[in-house]
């Protein structure tokens, strides 16, 4: 089945604590993307990757940070946590080249940090 | 500030009824709009989606209208379902960078038996 997955689903942590956020995709996907998402704020984009080793910011990159070094993984990493990381994480894959190919999105991370 | 402004918050409507979401933006460079749909506690899920050359598509019950003089465009859901009941987001794509995503606040549609 394709999917994309994330790990883990629930977090709860305390500030400061490094903390990783994994996501894969068994797709063969290019593009792998991180977004979070806040009432009254929508989705917005954190990192976005469009290859193996190639990843560039999205809109609110601050206090993340990514890899690429497989192409089915795209971790997203917060190295100090903080409260106002408190959001719910979703990562999304798809094909690189047309921006209209559907993009797959996993089941999200809700992350708590205290 | 948000890229693509979204309304209503949250909207109300009955068994049969039409739904209508709507979305501005002002950014001339956006090439690509597409609405996803999320159901509770899963991630959201692509819709429909248009290209600005054209006026309006239909696929099924789910139309979009698209206004490129105004910077507008609208998801209307025909014969609403409470299946349909969801959170919606509209977005938007740049044609310098179709890797970045710009999405709306969100939607949330309770549609009542």
């Amino acid at each position: 089945e394709a999917q994309v997955t994330q790990n883990p689903r629930y977090l709860i942590t305390v500030t400061g604590k490094k903390l990783t956020v994994t996501c894969s995709q068994n797709m063969n996907h290019e593009y792998m993307s991180w977004y979070r998402q806040d009432p009254g704020l929508g989705l917005r984009q954190i990192y976005y990757s469009m290859n193996v080793e190639v990843t560039d910011k999205g809109d609110v990159p601050e206090g993340y940070k990514v890899s690429r070094k497989e192409k089915r993984n795209f971790p997203l990493i917060l190295e100090s946590p903080s409260p106002n990381q408190t959001s719910l994480y979703f990562c999304a894959s798809r094909r690189q080249g047309w921006s209209t190919d559907t993009q797959y999105f996993g089941p999200g991370t809700r992350l708590t940090v205290l | 500030q948000q890229q693509v402004k979204q309304s209503p918050q949250s909207l109300i409507v009955q068994k049969g009824g039409i739904s209508i979401i709507n979305c501005a933006y002002e950014n001339t460079a956006f090439d690509y709009f597409p609405w996803y749909q999320q159901f509770p506690g899963k991630g959201p899920a692509l819709l429909i989606a248009i290209r600005p050359d054209v006026s309006e598509k239909k696929e099924g019950r789910f139309t979009i209208s698209f206004n490129k003089s105004a910077k507008q465009f609208s998801l209307h859901i025909m014969d609403s379902q409470p299946g349909d009941s969801a959170t919606y987001f509209c977005a938007a794509i740049p044609k310098y960078n179709f890797n970045k995503f710009y999405f709306g606040s969100g939607t949330k549609l309770n549609v009542k038996p």
